[in-house]
């Protein structure tokens, strides 16, 4: 499979369920991302992980859990989440970040989990 | 803080059309600049980019974007546009942040064509 792929597509859970969103990418890429988009509202970056290390944390409440096993895989640990965190949750990655400008930082995205919370 | 502006969030053109979608950045610094577009049912994926270079960027199926620095813009262009451009368009920086150029998006445009 090539790409950057999300598993699973679709998820319904209630307030206090805990459940994992899943980031695979086949690009040989060395940073990930997760972004959450909401209707009317502009996609919002919730974490950048570069060469397996959080890079950055954008305010993200601590019911969202990222863990980066390895640069190919992503995951994002949800855990007694609100009705407001019912979204759609991107991951993309790119070739690097490292503070070199050009092509590292083109992104390429999944198709993204439709979460709705309870 | 740093932000991106899209100034239309609806734009309905007919088939013919010329397109123009505004961007706007407030940062003083280097930046890397992009277009993405998410076709319906589809990823987002990237419609063009600006790093370095001429500052007018040829991108894929007749896009163009140019880059003004002066003013901190990176403006989309088609001029002729067709019903299977219907997408959502975003506009995305990459600001250098703590020596990482971190990624922030526009809350994207709506374009519909009507053939």
């Amino acid at each position: 499979e090539t790409g950057v792929t999300q598993t699973p597509r679709h998820l319904v859970m209630g307030m206090t369920n805990k459940k994992s969103l899943k980031c695979e990418q086949h690009l040989g890429h060395n940073a990930m991302y997760w972004y959450k988009q909401s209707a009317k509202k502009p996609l919002e970056l919730m974490f950048v992980y570069s060469l397996e290390e959080r890079v950055e944390n954008n305010s993200v409440p601590s019911r969202f859990s990222p863990e980066c096993p390895n640069s190919s895989h992503l995951f994002l640990h949800l855990h007694t989440l609100q009705p407001e965190d019912s979204a759609l949750y991107l991951c993309a990655s790119s070739l690097g970040l490292a503070g070199v400008a050009g092509d590292r930082d083109e992104q390429f995205f999944g198709p993204g989990t439709r979460l709705t919370v309870l | 803080a740093q932000s991106v502006s899209q100034h239309n969030h609806h734009v309905i053109l007919s088939e013919a059309a010329s397109l123009e979608l505004g961007c706007n950045y407030s940062y003083g610094g280097t930046v890397n600049l992009f277009w993405y577009v998410q076709y319906p049912g589809q990823h987002l994926q990237l419609l063009l980019k600006y790093f370095s270079g001429d500052p007018l960027v040829k991108g894929i199926k007749g896009f163009e974007a140019e880059f003004i620095k002066s003013k901190f813009s990176f403006n989309l262009r088609k001029p002729s546009v067709q019903w299977s451009d219907t997408a959502e368009y975003f506009c995305a920086v990459t600001l250098l942040s703590g020596g990482s150029y971190i990624p922030t998006f526009g809350r994207g445009t709506s374009l519909i064509v009507h053939p």
